[in-house]
């Protein structure tokens, strides 16, 4: 069974600082990797895909890479903003979607 | 429609009583997929859907727990006879197609207090 762990389980960071935030998993015959972000209260928003014939895929200030070979995952995040507080989560498909406990992220102003 | 909806999006309910959760998925989306997450819990999965067959109801965590979906579209979590311990946000997702290559996406919950 697919096995996936994000470190840390919570950051606290000022703002404006570049951060990165991890995801490994234990079987490394994925077909993508999704990160996703939670707000409190809320449901989850995908934030970026990565293929894994993929390496990197860019949104705006995010920046996500994938080593399949290693089963991990990075989240870089580019001078982060208050608004970037959130949790974030990192799934991997399967015969289901599993997913990492998230990493609680803090940006303080 | 534009994104997955479910509904009632609060719902507070005595223990001992039935409730029923809806989710409609986007249009088109062929899997769906029900989770549970509890206060300040990582998320759990409880049933995935393709089109109207269950493949994977490993999730579900007892026989007061059970789902459908009719017409490869809406689907609905029953709990019966409720607890306090199923208190938690349910979280309905779908995808365009199987789990394996396909992006999903979630709609914004509904949060179940067992009083």
């Amino acid at each position: 069974k697919q096995e996936v762990t994000q470190i840390p389980a919570a950051l606290s960071v000022p703002e404006g600082e570049n951060l990165v935030l991890n995801c490994s998993f234990t079987d490394s015959a994925i077909y993508n990797l999704q990160w996703f972000r939670q707000d409190p209260g809320k449901g989850l928003t995908s934030l970026l895909l990565i293929q894994s014939s993929q390496r990197e895929q860019t949104s705006g200030r995010l920046n996500a890479s994938l080593d399949k070979s290693s089963g991990r995952s990075t989240l870089y995040i580019a001078a982060s903003q208050p608004g970037d507080s959130a949790t974030y989560l990192c799934a991997v498909p399967g015969n289901q979607f599993y997913f990492g406990t998230g990493t609680s992220l803090t940006v303080i102003p | 429609g534009a994104g997955v909806s479910q509904s009632p999006s609060n719902k507070v309910t005595e223990k001992g009583k039935d409730v029923e959760l809806r989710c409609d998925p986007i249009s088109g989306h062929t899997a769906l997929y029900w989770y549970r997450q509890s206060l300040g819990q990582g998320l759990e999965f409880l049933i995935y859907f393709q089109g109207n067959s269950a493949p994977d109801k490993s999730g579900l965590p007892s026989d007061r727990f059970s789902a459908e979906r009719t017409g490869g579209s809406v689907s609905t979590l029953t709990i019966q006879r409720t607890q306090q311990e199923d208190s938690a946000v349910y979280l309905c997702a779908s995808s365009l197609g199987p789990p394996l290559d396909n992006e999903q996406f979630f709609g914004p919950g509904t949060r179940l207090t067992v009083l």
